[in-house]
């Protein structure tokens, strides 16, 4: 238990449906991340946030839209996606934006999109 | 951030040491060597950092070359739990930088533990 949770676990969504993907930290942190694992490629850093105030995003498609409403909440809403997007979907979360801080990272939701 | 080199799949017996490599001839001064690991279907976990003296934890070694081009994380008994995909990545800090904490990942090593 990381104390980073990710609901739902699994997704399956059509590409015409619209679909939200909840991320929750009890760690008390300031910075949240979104990352994207696709199959057989590494991490890829999606979105960060640092007191919920978007400071990076990472040449994201505009159908991936984040939201983070307070330091403990993110969002990943969903819209129109592709195929290709389907992959695991992993939030974390770290005390500040610092360069040596551990992030901790959620389960993950694994998202197939048909 | 610099690249990292690390093998692609490891295998070891369990109670047995591992040690995983990492190369990293470009590593700058500013540069912390940062270890984590992912379990099968769950997110990556922090294992261990250090920056030039090699670092201890209740989960392993990191034994840092004095020139800094390389380093390999020692886990001291391997268990069947330890198996995972362990990547070492380099984070990279310079003063008034915009690194936002980020972790940039590699394809990482495989490792099988036997029992």
């Amino acid at each position: 238990e990381t104390g980073v949770t990710q609901t739902p676990r699994h997704l399956v969504m059509g590409m015409t449906n619209k679909k939200s993907l909840k991320c929750e930290q009890h760690l008390g942190h300031n910075a949240m991340y979104w990352y994207k694992q696709s199959a057989k490629k590494p991490l890829e850093l999606m979105f960060v946030y640092s007191l919920e105030e978007r400071v990076e995003n990472n040449s994201v498609p505009s159908r991936f839209s984040p939201e983070c409403p307070n330091s403990s909440h993110l969002f990943l809403h969903l819209h129109t996606l592709q195929p290709e997007d389907s992959a695991l979907y992993l939030c974390a979360s770290s005390p500040t934006t610092g360069h040596n801080e551990k992030l901790f990272f959620g389960s993950g939701t694994q998202l197939s999109v048909l | 951030d610099a690249k990292t080199t690390q093998p692609n799949s490891m295998e070891s017996n369990e109670e047995e040491p591992v040690h995983l490599p990492c190369n990293h001839s470009t590593i700058s001064g500013t540069d912390y060597i940062h270890w984590y690991r992912q379990l099968p279907s769950q997110g990556p976990e922090y294992v261990i950092h250090g920056l030039t003296s090699n670092v201890n934890n209740r989960m392993a070694s990191l034994a840092i070359a004095e020139d800094r081009k390389s380093s390999t994380l020692i886990l001291h008994r391997a268990t069947l739990r330890d198996a995972a995909v362990y990547y070492c990545i380099l984070r990279d800090y310079q003063a008034g930088g915009t690194s936002y904490g980020k972790l940039t990942f590699g394809q990482g090593t495989i490792l099988t533990v036997h029992p």
